[in-house]
């Protein structure tokens, strides 16, 4: 079975300063990891997500993640964020051949400050 | 192209009653996911539908049923409501089947159970 963690629940930075939203997942299998954002009373938005290849991937709002295999680790990162990134972010992986069934961390709430 | 639609957005029912949540997927994705929101258990899958047929289905109980239609649009009911059903239900579409391809989300259906 797979599993993901978000270590931090809650993230305050200030408008304009770097951020790393952390992620951890389990599995015994070969998975693809995605970070998706979630807007207040909005759907979930992705943002990016890795398949395989190249362990920096690019998404949009100028996000970044890092697949990190020994670790088991897919954080994300941002060089520098705008009041307009404070939502709920989910790490989240599904099973490489599998259904479109996506296991999700509990979230980590990033709240930018001016 | 028009995204993925959710109806009705807001849902007030009464313990004990069923209700029924639509899906309209994006045009010409095939797979649709259901899956639960609540701030206690965070998002977690319901079941997955895939050309009409039941791929594969999370750990609720019998009371969470759905089904897809020839036309990808697919419905989920929850019957004899407790209120811990109370929880934003999110569809998600994607275009094929297989864990990599990226789901595209609806806005939800918010259930409150009195």
């Amino acid at each position: 079975a797979q599993s993901v963690t978000q270590l931090d629940s809650q993230v305050p930075v200030f408008e304009e300063a770097p951020v790393e939203l952390r992620c951890n997942y389990s599995s015994s299998v070969s998975v693809y990891l995605f970070w998706y954002v979630q807007y207040p009373n909005q759907g979930l938005q992705l943002l990016l997500k890795y398949l395989s290849g190249s362990t920096l991937v690019k998404g949009i709002n100028g996000f970044e993640a890092e697949f990190n295999k020994s670790q088991t680790s897919f954080h994300l990162r941002k060089p520098s964020v705008h009041i307009s990134d404070t939502a709920e972010y989910f790490c989240a992986v599904s099973k490489s051949g599998g259904y479109n069934k996506l296991i999700f961390g509990a979230g980590t709430r990033l709240a930018v400050h001016p | 192209k028009a995204g993925v639609t959710q109806t009705p957005r807001y849902l007030i029912k009464t313990r004990g009653q069923q209700v029924t949540l639509s899906c309209s997927p994006i045009s010409g994705h095939r797979s649709v996911s259901w899956y639960q929101q609540t701030p206690g258990q965070g998002l977690q899958f319901l079941f997955e539908y895939f050309s009409e047929t039941q791929r594969n289905k999370g750990n609720f109980p019998g009371r969470f049923s759905g089904r897809q239609f020839s036309n990808s649009r697919s419905e989920m009911n929850v019957s004899t409501l407790e209120l811990g059903d109370s929880a934003l239900y999110l569809c998600a579409s994607s275009p094929r089947k297989g864990g990599r391809y990226e789901q595209y989300f609806g806005p939800g259906t918010r259930l409150t159970v009195t």
